[in-house]
């Protein structure tokens, strides 16, 4: 088992640039998380997949962010354009159906924007 | 909307000694689970131990155990004969079984130092 694997780990991107950040979940879990960490808001939950649905996006910031799920081991979160203030660390991370396990996250993608 | 607290942004323990760090959390619900991640300075989130609330029975982990007290809301987690490998972030989630049962809501992490 590989684990949650995201890519770029690092992106230094300058304003206004698009951004687009890779994940592939661990083969049979059926959930698929965003999150992104800053140090003045901790974790924070962007949105999350179920079956490759969107189900809760509320946590999207803007327009400016988007995520897909075209399949069950690929998913994508896209800022356009891309501003200083959206520079975080963004994981993704995966479950399996039962709710009584936390999540694998993967190592997670250190974005700058300057 | 359920909340999860860490009172304690920093914490320091001799290696060897035992060390606790608090958590406690807001929720209408019966049912749900509990974690306590850590994040050390690779960055990498890694699941340390789980509790289900309908268990009585403290979760342990070899070195780590957690002392749940459900009417209290109260979940806390103790780390024993401390390592300097736990240096790391600590944070503690919550999960519901209900309707938003996707979400692991984090507190705000508590940083743990281990002095050699």
């Amino acid at each position: 088992d590989a684990g949650v694997i995201q890519s770029p780990r690092h992106e230094v991107t300058e304003m206004g640039q698009e951004v687009t950040l890779r994940c592939k979940p661990i083969s049979g879990h059926d959930y698929l998380f965003w999150y992104r960490q800053t140090m003045m808001r901790g974790l924070e939950l962007l949105i999350y997949f179920n079956n490759n649905v969107p189900i809760d996006d509320s946590g999207m910031p803007e327009d400016r962010f988007s995520a897909k799920m075209p399949n069950a081991s690929f998913s994508t979160l896209k800022i356009q354009p891309s501003e200083p203030r959206d520079s975080a660390v963004y994981f993704c991370a995966s479950s399996s159906r039962g709710v009584r396990y936390g999540y694998t996250f993967g190592s997670g993608t250190r974005l700058t924007v300057v | 909307a359920q909340t999860v607290t860490q009172s304690q942004p920093e914490m320091s323990v001799q290696e060897a000694e035992t060390v606790t760090l608090s958590c406690t959390y807001d929720t209408s619900e019966s049912d749900y689970y509990l974690f306590w991640y850590k994040q050390p300075p690779s960055r990498q989130m890694i699941l340390v131990i789980r509790q289900e609330a309908y268990k009585q029975q403290n979760a342990t982990e070899n070195r780590f155990s957690v002392n749940f007290q459900k009417a209290a809301k109260s979940f806390s987690l103790k780390i024993s004969d401390s390592q300097l490998g736990d240096a790391a972030m600590y944070f503690c989630a919550y999960r519901s079984t209900g309707g938003s049962q996707g979400n692991l809501i984090f507190g705000k992490g508590t940083k743990l130092s281990v002095k050699p």
